[in-house]
């Protein structure tokens, strides 16, 4: 089974500063169709998780272009280029390529 | 657009079973897996299983064999999520999810969450 990874666990962030964040998977989420099978979900605090990022660097439709993400094989980043105060929540990267879909931890994003 | 929309909050015994309920609406039903995905307070996320209605073909985490069940009505647009031997580790907000696109892993579409509170 593959396991994920992120971190930090927690980042404290200032609005209008650059954050990064990273996923590991202890297997190459690179498919033969040449698309890392990543997902990147935010879930802000009372809510359902929504998806940001699908195929490690396709955003979501709606999703603000601040969101980038990044990566390929086992190692991701998601960026965000200028944080707002309407990003906290935890991050959650998700392999998609198998069955079980496999969470990792999450990264909480704070004001700080 | 499309929706999930799942059953309201519910409180169980110790020893009981729950169901949850996913109802598809405004796009396909029968061709996109309908995941299950739980949250215990204040912790991650956690897959517990999926169907595809069409195929009626079930796949479920280890962890959870032998007591899950997961079903899909296709004449209501609906999937059910079915647990037994409920204990207070069962606490948790239940989600349904599905892709965009028939096939696929990804979890485009989620539920509103349904609280089960498992208490004597």
């Amino acid at each position: 089974e593959i396991v994920m990874t992120q971190s930090p666990l927690s980042l404290p962030v200032t609005p209008g500063e650059p954050a990064s964040m990273s996923c590991r998977s202890s297997r190459s989420l690179l498919h033969t169709d040449g698309s890392n099978y990543l997902d990147w979900y935010l879930q802000r605090p009372g809510q359902s998780p929504q998806l940001l990022i699908s195929f490690g660097s396709n955003r979501a439709s709606g999703v603000p272009d601040r969101f980038r993400g990044s990566g390929t094989g086992t190692d991701f980043t998601l960026t965000i280029s200028s944080v707002e105060a309407e990003d906290v929540g935890v991050y959650y990267c998700m392999q998609a390529l198998q069955t079980p879909s496999i969470f990792g931890p999450g990264t909480k994003v704070e004001i700080k | 657009q499309v929706h999930l929309v799942q059953s309201g909050n519910d409180v169980k015994k110790p020893g009981s079973s729950l169901k949850v309920s996913c109802k598809t609406v405004g796009g396909p039903f029968s061709s996109h897996a309908i995941n299950w995905v739980r949250q215990a307070p204040g912790q991650g996320l956690e897959w517990m299983g999926k169907i595809i209605p069409v195929i009626s073909a079930t796949v479920y985490a280890p962890k959870f064999r032998g007591r899950i069940t997961i079903t899909a009505d296709k004449s209501a647009s609906t999937s059910y999520l079915e647990l037994g031997s409920l204990s207070s580790d069962d606490t948790a907000v239940y989600y349904c999810a599905r892709p965009l696109r028939a096939g696929f892993n990804n979890h485009d579409y989620w539920g509103q969450g349904t609280l089960i509170t498992v208490s004597s």
